[in-house]
């Protein structure tokens, strides 16, 4: 079965530029989405497509996918968005998530 | 304003079998498929299955066939999902989520289910 990877945790200082990778066989072929997830609330949609950003997401969100990785930025970290950070992609009509991320802002 | 509405926390005993539902207002319901995600305490997101409101076609994840089924009502743009055989693996929370764009656009509240004798 398809399977993706996340590192379990990233921390950064205010500002700086997060990134978390999410590695799956030939991923690059695929479409990947990125959710996040505050405690006690459901995911939100941060990127869709690889690199589509929805609408009411700030601009410091982007998304990108090569090879075997996708990737998401976040740049100018703010203290609103630390949270788990999950990534997602299609294997045939099956559904897999990655293991998740969480995002500690120091 | 698109929304999906979900039923409220259950508790069941071993064994048992829950259903939860899935109330879309704000778009047509039968132009986009509806998935079902569980979340169990501490952990990630893992994927049961999707359902078609459309035809009402189903495709389940393999560690869930024959234990889940998912079904809708289209008179009212509600979508269900029963579990079978419930045990305590099976505490978790239970979202529905809307598939547009190749991702999950919008999830219900999600709906806490308890399994303890």
């Amino acid at each position: 079965s398809y399977e993706l990877t996340q590192p379990p945790s990233v921390s950064l200082s205010p500002g700086q530029t997060a990134r978390i990778t999410c590695s799956g066989d030939k991923l690059g072929q695929r479409y990947a989405a990125w959710y996040q997830q505050k405690p006690g609330q459901a995911p939100v949609l941060v990127i869709h497509q690889d690199t589509k950003r929805p609408s009411g997401i700030p601009e410091r969100f982007s998304g990108s996918s090569s090879g075997n990785t996708a990737t998401l930025t976040i740049s100018g970290t703010q203290a609103m968005d630390e949270a788990d950070y999950f990534c997602q992609a299609w294997d045939s009509s099956s559904v897999v998530f990655g293991g998740g991320t969480k995002l500690t802002v120091l | 304003q698109v929304l999906l509405v979900q039923s409220g926390p259950e508790l069941k005993k071993p064994g048992a079998s829950v259903t939860v539902s899935c109330k879309a207002s704000g778009y047509t319901f039968t132009r986009h498929h509806m998935h079902w995600v569980r979340q169990a305490p501490g952990q990630g997101l893992e994927w049961m299955g999707i359902m078609n409101p459309s035809d009402g076609g189903t495709l389940y994840a393999q560690k869930f066939q024959g234990r889940v089924a998912l079904t809708r009502d289209t008179s009212t743009g509600t979508g269900y999902m029963e579990l079978y055989r419930l045990r305590s693996e099976d505490t978790a929370i239970y979202y529905c989520a809307r598939v547009n764009n190749q991702a999950f656009d919008i999830w219900g509240q999600g709906t806490m289910v308890t399994v303890s004798s």
